[in-house]
């Protein structure tokens, strides 16, 4: 089974609607990302996660929320989904105690079109 | 803010040349840099990690360098082959703050091997 698991694979929505992403994770991992990737920009982070009482917000966080409701699972919503949300979605692990050689492990995204 | 930059969108190379990836970055130099590889549809893999002051890396076909004062890591695969086709994506760490240990990526250079 993958370490790092993403929930819905594709979702395709309408303007206004709320939609979430979830992830869950088997690693152990105490830090989680959620990356939006577009064409051409590369991967984004939108939040992370250090622990579970610890929430940050990343590059490009509005017009999304976060929650993480245990150390394996971290959810994105979109409040009101906007076309330009429209995206190749990634979450990630990491361990959090190797310091700054922390590699992150990534999930197999959620291709998200907003109509 | 800091940048980082991999100078080609796309590379083609014919079967067991050696493929070369740059990547650049603005600013300060990160503690470390990070290789991923990334297939069509699926999330980025961990490749190679190399420390500010290790100037090189190996591992199997892969060799990564880093050098400071041009801010610079090349990769290498040498003789490469058509399963090598992905695109690769640089990663350089955050050091400082809060946000110590995220990674910021580059946009990702998509490589093709030609039998």
């Amino acid at each position: 089974d993958a370490d790092v698991t993403q929930t819905p694979r594709n979702r395709i929505t309408k303007t206004g609607k709320r939609i979430m992403l979830e992830c869950s994770q088997t690693k152990g991992h105490d830090r989680m990302y959620w990356y939006r990737q577009d064409p051409g920009l590369g991967l984004r982070l939108i939040y992370y996660s250090f622990d579970v009482k610890d929430i940050n917000k990343g590059e490009i966080s509005d017009g999304y929320s976060v929650s993480r409701q245990a150390q394996a699972k971290f959810s994105l919503s979109l409040e009101s989904a906007i076309p330009n949300q429209t995206a190749l979605y990634f979450c990630a692990t990491s361990d959090g105690r190797v310091g700054w050689t922390d590699t992150q492990y990534f999930g197999p995204g959620t291709r998200l079109t907003v109509l | 803010s800091q940048k980082i930059e991999q100078n080609s969108e796309a590379l083609n190379i014919q079967e067991g040349k050696t493929a070369t990836l740059t990547c650049n970055y603005t600013n300060y130099s990160p503690a470390y840099l990070q290789w991923y590889r990334q297939d069509p549809g699926r999330g980025p893999v961990f490749l190679l990690l190399i420390r500010e002051n290790e100037k090189e890396k190996r591992k199997e076909r892969l060799k990564v360098t880093f050098d400071t004062t041009l801010k610079q890591s090349l990769f290498h695969i040498t003789a490469s082959q058509p399963a090598d086709s992905a695109t690769y994506l640089c990663a350089l760490v955050l050091p400082y703050g809060g946000s110590q240990g995220n990674l910021i990526f580059g946009k990702g250079t998509k490589l093709s091997v030609k039998p």
